[in-house]
């Protein structure tokens, strides 16, 4: 089975500040595509990143930046010089890579306040 | 249009009634999923279609829930018997294909009263 999990229920902070949001997955999957999604209030999920389990490579897209690590099955975002557009809910998930279609499984999502 | 499009936004219903919720995919997109979010929830998947086909129905939770997508482009998800605990939002997603990364709709809010 597939779990992804976001200890992180709430953040707050101050315009300007960097912050990360973690990531903790589990799967018996030997390929799979990890995801990043943004939720603003708005309600409509924005896609932000997909990797394939076998890039472990850190990708960086402006101010946001993601660091994947096998050894301990995180994939954690940063959001560097945060903005109060960047207030959302962002949303962690997994999904086995080998299906031919993508079966997502999302965590329970992290709250970003950013307080101009 | 160029995105997903889900209809209504809103659906208030009581409960025992029948609701069926609309999806207008991606012009051209062949995969299209079902998701389902509680509040305070991450979306569950419900269901994914190929085509006109349902590829993999494994989150549909029981069988008061069934979806069709009759001739590969829109789909509709259909709750018989709607019960308080089917209130959620429910989202579709369509990709070009189902590798592909999946666009997102509006989602349409059901409460069952």
């Amino acid at each position: 089975a597939q779990k992804v999990t976001q200890a992180q229920t709430e953040i707050s902070v101050v315009e300007k500040e960097d912050v990360t949001l973690d990531c903790v997955y589990e799967t018996r999957d030997t390929t799979y595509y990890l995801f990043w999604y943004k939720q603003p209030p708005s309600g409509e999920l924005v896609f932000l990143i997909r990797r394939n389990s076998f890039d472990e490579q850190n990708e960086i897209s402006g101010r946001y930046s993601w660091n994947f690590q096998k050894s301990t099955s995180s994939f954690n975002f940063t959001i560097t010089a945060s903005q109060v557009v960047d207030s959302a809910v962002y949303f962690c998930a997994l999904s086995e890579a080998g299906r031919g279609y993508q079966k997502v499984t999302f965590g329970i999502g992290t709250k970003l306040q950013v307080i101009p | 249009g160029a995105g997903v499009s889900q209809t209504p936004s809103n659906k208030v219903t009581e409960k025992g009634k029948y609701v069926e919720l609309r999806c207008d995919p991606i012009s051209g997109h062949t995969a299209l999923y079902w998701y389902r979010q509680s509040l305070g929830q991450g979306p569950e998947f419900l269901i994914y279609f190929q085509g006109t086909g349902a590829a993999d129905d494994s989150g549909l939770p029981n069988d008061r829930f069934f979806a069709v997508r009759p001739e590969g482009s829109v789909s509709t998800l259909k709750i018989q018997r709607t019960e308080r605990g089917d209130s959620a939002v429910y989202l579709c997603a369509s990709s070009s294909s189902g590798r592909d990364e999946q666009f997102f709709g509006p989602g349409t809010r059901l409460t069952v009263l």
